[in-house]
């Protein structure tokens, strides 16, 4: 098993509400990506957070947003929520050196997941 | 844009045999293709990546190909366990120069037969 966690496990939620999920990143991982796998397809990259500010962005609306803090964590929160938005949510972390040291640090470890049912 | 594709989307083998899921991706700045295994109601998990710079890797029964000219990319298992039933996601990435956002396929479903 890695070392990420994610809080909660399951999730009801109903048509316009808000929501937050919550990642905490493996010892030692700097980079907190998000992914959203809704049922029988692969993970859709939502997007990254490194040292605290967005690294880049899939294709979702604004009204998926995060956060990520001094000690790595980060959160994911969706606004107004329709029913398309049920699914697992993922967060994945990794080490990422400094951009003028090139790419490393591309392995990136998944936590279990918070399941999402929008009713 | 980016698009990984995946074939086939279900497999079935005997136990003993070997299983065999190919890969193509569309970005040839992708350099960097990891394989998650995701069992039921559970975390993807890595189990064997490969870099550009890199044809082929191994690790026990598990080995990955890369042809970057034709941008094929492929997992193969070997003496196939029971365990080895689950679903198989190949995916692409570009490293920092893309917040080394991973691209993934579809899944494979991988079903070993007693």
């Amino acid at each position: 098993e890695t070392g990420v966690t994610q809080s909660p496990t399951h999730l009801i939620k109903t048509r316009g509400q808000q929501v937050t999920l919550r990642c905490s990143s493996q010892s030692g991982h700097n980079t907190v990506s998000w992914y959203q796998q809704a049922l029988g397809q692969g993970p859709q990259f939502i997007f990254q957070y490194y040292r605290e500010e967005e690294n880049g962005r899939g294709n979702f609306p604004p009204r998926f947003s995060g956060l990520q803090f001094p000690n790595y964590s980060s959160e994911l929160n969706v606004n107004a929520l329709e029913l398309d938005d049920s699914a697992l949510y993922l967060c994945a972390s990794s080490s990422s050196y400094p951009r003028d040291r090139g790419p490393e640090g591309d392995e990136q470890f998944f936590g279990p997941g918070t399941r999402l049912t929008v009713l | 844009g980016e698009n990984v594709e995946q074939h086939p989307s279900t497999l079935s083998v005997q136990e003993g045999d070997s299983a065999v899921i190919k890969c193509t991706y569309s970005d040839s700045a992708s350099n960097y293709f990891p394989w998650y295994k995701q069992e039921l109601g559970k975390r993807p998990q890595l189990i064997i990546d490969i870099r550009s710079n890199v044809g082929e890797k191994k690790d026990q029964r598990i080995a990955v190909t890369l042809n970057k000219t034709a941008k094929h990319f492929s997992l193969h298992i070997t003496e196939t366990q029971p365990e080895d039933s689950a679903v198989y996601f190949c995916a692409a990435s570009k490293g920092w120069s893309s917040a080394s956002k991973i691209i993934f396929g579809s899944g494979t479903r991988l079903s070993i037969r007693p």
